[in-house]
């Protein structure tokens, strides 16, 4: 499986857009990009896949470049609640998913 | 709907003891996928059910950790002879279907707390 890269943390303040970047250079030919995101004291929740270009849908948008081996999420108009850890995952064999330590997020206002 | 839930939310034990850990998937979900984290630490696969049988368990640290899902429904892991690094929260999720499919995106749980002192 693709081993990502994503920075630690992040701050940005209410209403602002965030975009955050993974990097997976080893990326497979099969293999698509998935984010989560979780809050403190609750699972993580499925935010947006992708395999190539652009992937959007009603809670953010996911660009991929031509050559896969990074993708950025991005957040549009972030609030407080979006304050969240944000994992970036590869892989083709999407029933096991490897976790890093993701993004931490932290919205001010 | 009702999504995936977790029971006990918490759970003290004592070194050296057994415990169940029980996860209730979304119905109709045929997959199931239990994972621990840590503080601070993503989650970490453990095992992966589809219907009854576990179709990868790779991710089981040893074999004081066992999960079964006899009816294809309700999942059990069970933990013998529990060590204080085995402290951690115990997530459970559920897919619709498995593999690259749609409906892969897996639901998780709320997760239990378990402290082993």
């Amino acid at each position: 499986l693709a081993k990502t890269t994503q920075p630690i943390s992040m701050d940005s303040y209410e209403g602002q857009e965030v975009n955050i970047t993974c990097s997976h250079n080893n990326i497979a030919t099969n293999d698509y990009i998935t984010w989560y995101q979780q809050f403190p004291s609750q699972g993580p929740r499925f935010i947006i896949q992708g395999y190539k270009t652009k992937v959007t849908n009603e809670v953010a948008s996911l660009f991929i470049p031509a050559d896969r081996k990074s993708s950025t999420l991005s957040l549009p108009r972030v609030s407080l609640s979006d304050t969240a850890v944000y994992y970036c995952l590869v892989g083709d064999i999407l029933d096991k998913i490897i976790f890093g330590k993701g993004t931490r997020l932290h919205i001010l206002p | 709907g009702a999504g995936v839930s977790q029971t006990p939310s918490n759970k003290v034990t004592e070194k050296g003891k057994y415990v169940e850990l029980r996860c209730d998937p979304i119905s109709g979900h045929t997959a199931l996928y239990w994972y621990r984290q840590s503080l601070g630490q993503g989650p970490e696969f453990l095992i992966y059910f589809q219907g009854t049988g576990a179709a990868d368990d790779s991710g089981l640290p040893n074999d004081r950790f066992f999960a079964v899902r006899p009816e294809g429904s309700v999942s059990t892991l069970k933990i013998q002879r529990t060590e204080r690094g085995d402290s951690a929260v115990y997530l459970c999720a559920s897919s619709l279907t498995s593999g690259r499919a749609k409906g892969n995106e897996q639901f998780f749980g709320p997760g239990t707390r378990l402290t082993v002192l």
